[in-house]
């Protein structure tokens, strides 16, 4: 069954501190996998997709099929990054669903 | 251009009543979405629609009932409201995967429902 994992219900860094979300999943296809944000009082929202490989906000998050892993890294972490994250996994193939992990509210200090 | 437009935003319930969530887009998305998000749980997929007049169930569609008559809407239903129904509800749409679309999902601001 398909399943996604976030470890950590928090997480605290200070300002200019590195940060990483981990993330690990269970699929038996070849997985889709996401990040998705919510900043207080605004919509949850796309961040980056692990296929377009793309670096957006200074979060880069790197597909390991060994680890079956998708951890987000931000070498230098922003108070503005403080909000929830969550990564998802489309568990539907062709027809399309995502599967969200809890989530990962994460502040940065100042 | 609204995007996911949810209505009613806030809305308390006694057990036992029943009420409809409607979500409309204007986005021409053929895919919509209901969702749930509880604290510690995340966001649990209720039903899904993969286009006009079709519906699918999702991880917990126990107690929900849903229907896609137009394109643009999706509604959700709760026959006869449960305590265990007291939730943030979000729906978000999409194109499908693929063909240049990239699936991402738009959500709408959310439906915070409380049952008494």
């Amino acid at each position: 069954a398909q399943r996604v994992t976030q470890p950590e219900k928090l997480l605290s860094v200070f300002k200019g501190a590195p940060v990483e979300l981990k993330c690990n999943y269970s699929y038996s296809g070849s997985p889709e996998l996401f990040w998705y944000v919510q900043y207080s009082r605004q919509r949850l929202q796309l961040l980056l997709r692990h296929i377009s490989r793309e670096s957006i906000k200074g979060f880069t998050a790197d597909l390991n099929k060994g680890e079956t892993s998708f951890h987000l890294k931000k070498p230098f972490a922003q108070e503005e990054d403080s909000a929830m994250y969550y990564c998802a996994l489309n568990s539907g193939g062709s027809n399309y669903k995502l599967t969200f992990g809890k989530g990962t509210l994460l502040t940065v200090n100042p | 251009n609204a995007g996911v437009t949810q209505t009613p935003k806030f809305r308390v319930l006694k057990t036992g009543q029943s009420m409809t969530l409607l979500c409309a887009q204007d986005m021409n998305h053929e895919y919509m979405y209901w969702y749930r998000q509880d604290p510690g749980m995340g966001l649990r997929l209720i039903h899904y629609s993969v286009g006009e007049g079709t519906t699918a169930k999702g991880e917990v569609p126990d107690g929900y009932n849903v229907s896609r008559l137009k394109k643009q809407n999706f509604l959700l239903g709760l026959e006869s409201a449960a305590p265990s129904q007291t939730s943030v509800y979000f729906c978000a749409s999409s194109y499908p995967l693929g063909q240049g679309n990239t699936g991402e999902l738009f959500f709408g601001e959310g439906s915070r429902l409380t049952v008494l």
